[in-house]
């Protein structure tokens, strides 16, 4: 079975400064694919940033950056000089195949004035 | 721009009531899906379907059911709404050329099931 955790139900932040979400999975996979999605007060749910397992590069979208360790299981999102708009529901999310996604639990990202 | 819409952003229902949930995209895509999303339980699947009157369940099918006749349309049916499926609802949809390929939402169906 394939499971998502997120340990922190809520943060916060102050605007400029740097967080870091966390997120762990469990899969006994080689070849999948992990995601962050943001859903804002909107309910609209965006891509954040997405991983290839077999990548060992980390993946980077501008103040977006994770930080993979397979051997770990762990895919944390860090967010640089946080903004007011980065204030939504985080989910880290882990697919294997056949776009059958997995989403961890949620984390409250709360950024401060 | 592409686009998942929900024909519901709110909806109230009573028990017992058959409730339909009905999603529409406009990407030709293949694959669509049903998620429902409590606090502290993230998004759970419910059924998906990767092509026109195809369907498979998901981790809790039980009490629902879906409809797709047509590859744009997407529908999920409680046929007895009960208070424990007051939920928000959220749709998707996916393309399958690639595997790794993100999924596009709804903006989501807020039911309360009195």
């Amino acid at each position: 079975a394939q499971t998502v955790t997120q340990s922190q139900p809520e943060m916060s932040v102050q605007e400029a400064e740097t967080v870091t979400l966390s997120c762990t999975y469990d899969t006994s996979e080689n070849n999948y694919y992990l995601f962050w999605y943001k859903q804002p007060p909107s309910r609209q749910m965006i891509l954040v940033i997405r991983q290839e397992a077999y990548k060992q590069q980390n993946a980077t979208e501008n103040r977006f950056s994770v930080n993979f360790q397979k051997a770990a299981k762990s895919f944390s999102l860090k967010i640089s000089d946080s903004q007011l708009g980065d204030t939504a529901m985080y989910f880290c999310a882990f697919i294997y195949n056949f776009n059958k996604f997995y989403f961890g639990s949620g984390t409250k990202l709360n950024v401060k004035p | 721009d592409v686009k998942v819409t929900q024909s519901s952003r709110y909806l109230v229902k009573r028990t017992g009531e058959k409730v339909f949930l009905e999603c529409v995209q406009d990407m030709d895509h293949e694959n669509m899906f049903w998620y429902r999303q409590d606090p502290g339980l993230g998004l759970r699947l419910i059924y998906f379907s990767y092509d026109v009157k195809m369907k498979e369940k998901g981790d809790i099918p039980e009490g629902y059911s879906v409809s797709r006749e047509k590859k744009e349309r997407f529908s999920l049916i409680l046929e007895s709404a009960s208070t424990n499926q007051t939920s928000m609802y959220l749709c998707a949809s996916s393309t399958s050329t690639t595997v790794n390929e993100k999924l596009f939402f709804g903006s989501g169906t807020q039911l309360s099931v009195l």
